[in-house]
């Protein structure tokens, strides 16, 4: 099955700074990369997500960037503020009529510094 | 608020008991998944329900047994409990798009087995 590894654990970032975080996955049909944050206390949120006939996608301050050959998608996030603290949580999964086995990350623990 | 709603947000129980977890999806959303997420193990797909049919399974004891109803809503049911079980459980209903199937996940049920 697939397998997706999630680097680094944690993370530090003065507010301001960019954050990046990185993943990779083991199963080449994967086609559907999504990333979510999850909030104390709060279920995982939807925060961006990208197909693999996709190389990037952005929305405002966040970006995602696929790389299918090297099988590895990172998310970046711009102009980091102290709400984005967070864990962020990568996946993957292979798009079937069957439905939507996500297979997620470890998770990075976020936080923005004043 | 992703408009799932999980009950109870709190558990605790004792081994060897059985408890029943509540899952209410957003509105039209025919897809119910179950994952349940705990310190060492992260975020672990569970099992899936679409329109009342299991759809897909993952990682789910035979301890453990789930079912959607007509109204769409759905419930996790957990036997034998033993200390092992204590995690976050996280229902959460999908839309499908262009992209792919998007998750909208609960608040969760924090479940303690003492």
């Amino acid at each position: 099955g697939e397998n997706v590894e999630q680097h680094p654990s944690t993370l530090s970032v003065q507010e301001g700074d960019s954050a990046v975080i990185k993943c990779t996955y083991s199963d080449s049909a994967s086609n559907y990369f999504p990333w979510y944050k999850q909030e104390l206390g709060k279920g995982p949120q939807l925060i961006i997500d990208i197909r693999s006939n996709v190389g990037e996608k952005k929305d405002q301050r966040i970006a995602v960037t696929l790389n299918k050959t090297a099988k590895h998608f990172s998310l970046h996030i711009t102009e980091t503020q102290p709400e984005d603290s967070a864990v962020y949580f990568c996946a993957a999964s292979r798009v079937t009529g069957g439905g939507n086995k996500l297979t997620f990350g470890t998770g990075t623990q976020l936080k923005v510094e004043l | 608020d992703s408009g799932v709603t999980q009950t109870p947000k709190h558990l605790i129980t004792a081994t060897g008991q059985r408890v029943t977890l509540r899952c209410s999806p957003r509105s039209g959303d025919l897809s119910v998944y179950w994952y349940q997420q705990s310190l060492d193990q992260g975020l672990q797909f569970l099992i899936q329900y679409y329109n009342g049919e299991e759809r897909a399974k993952g990682n789910i004891l035979e301890r453990f047994s789930a079912q959607q109803f007509p109204d769409l809503h759905s419930e996790l049911n957990l036997s034998s409990l033993e200390l092992g079980d204590s995690a976050l459980y996280f229902c959460a209903s999908s839309i499908m798009t262009g992209e792919g199937e998007k998750l909208f996940f609960g608040s969760g049920t924090q479940l303690s087995v003492l």
